[in-house]
């Protein structure tokens, strides 16, 4: 059972750059999650989604795009990297409706730009 | 919008000791959750304990368990009989009750680093 994969695992940007982070979970999880964490900040919500086609901003979503066409994919895309979008990114999904449903976490990309 | 503060970046326990993790949040609301997340240097992020805010019997989970103070919107995480494999950082993270279709948006704090010393 693979849960939440990310990838990739690492990556290093030039300024400008554009970059997808994939995510994709086989739990048939109806929602998921994008964070950033960074020191001394904790993890913060980029974007959310709550099924295939809908799709929110959280508390930071300047600089991100996301799209949810299938229920198991969830890419968050940078079209213009910056150096502050350097941090650790995770992935999150869980049901939808279940109040004792768990958030499932991918293990992270370590995104630096440079 | 709630808030989540955990005023210690940094703690140290001697192994097989009892250390105490703090937490307070700010809501407005009466129903949420509560969790403490461990993230070891895998970087994996590890669901330790969680609290239903209605209910005032306060979590436990083996060595974990919660002292949940309402009333002082305190969420305290100990951790009893230490062991090595417990050092990690630890994020203590608010959700309220009332998720709009259901979105699992989970408030995190600053996160405070526990060291286990040998």
């Amino acid at each position: 059972n693979a849960g939440v994969t990310q990838t990739p695992k690492f990556q290093v940007l030039k300024t400008g750059q554009s970059m997808t982070l994939q995510c994709a979970q086989d739990m048939n999880h109806e929602y998921m999650s994008w964070y950033r964490q960074d020191p001394g900040m904790g993890l913060r919500l980029i974007h959310y989604s709550v099924g295939a086609g809908i799709t929110d901003q959280g508390e930071v979503p300047n600089g991100y795009n996301v799209s949810r066409s299938t229920t198991e994919d969830f890419p968050l895309r940078l079209l213009s990297a910056a150096p502050s979008q350097t941090s650790v990114y995770f992935c999150a999904s869980s049901y939808v409706g279940q109040e004792n449903s768990p958030l499932h976490f991918g293990n992270g990309t370590r995104l630096t730009v440079t | 919008a709630q808030t989540v503060t955990q005023s210690q970046p940094e703690m140290s326990v001697q192994e097989a000791e009892t250390v105490t993790l703090s937490c307070t949040y700010d809501t407005s609301e009466s129903d949420y959750y509560l969790f403490w997340y461990k993230q070891p240097p895998s970087r994996q992020m590890i669901l330790v304990i969680r609290q239903e805010a209605y209910k005032q019997q306060n979590a436990t989970e083996n060595r974990f368990s919660v002292n949940f103070q309402k009333a002082a919107k305190s969420f305290s995480l100990k951790i009893s009989d230490s062991q090595l494999g417990d050092a990690a950082m630890y994020f203590c993270a608010y959700r309220s009750a009332w998720a709009l279709q259901g979105a699992q948006k989970l408030v995190f704090g600053q996160g405070t680093r526990l060291t286990i010393n040998p």
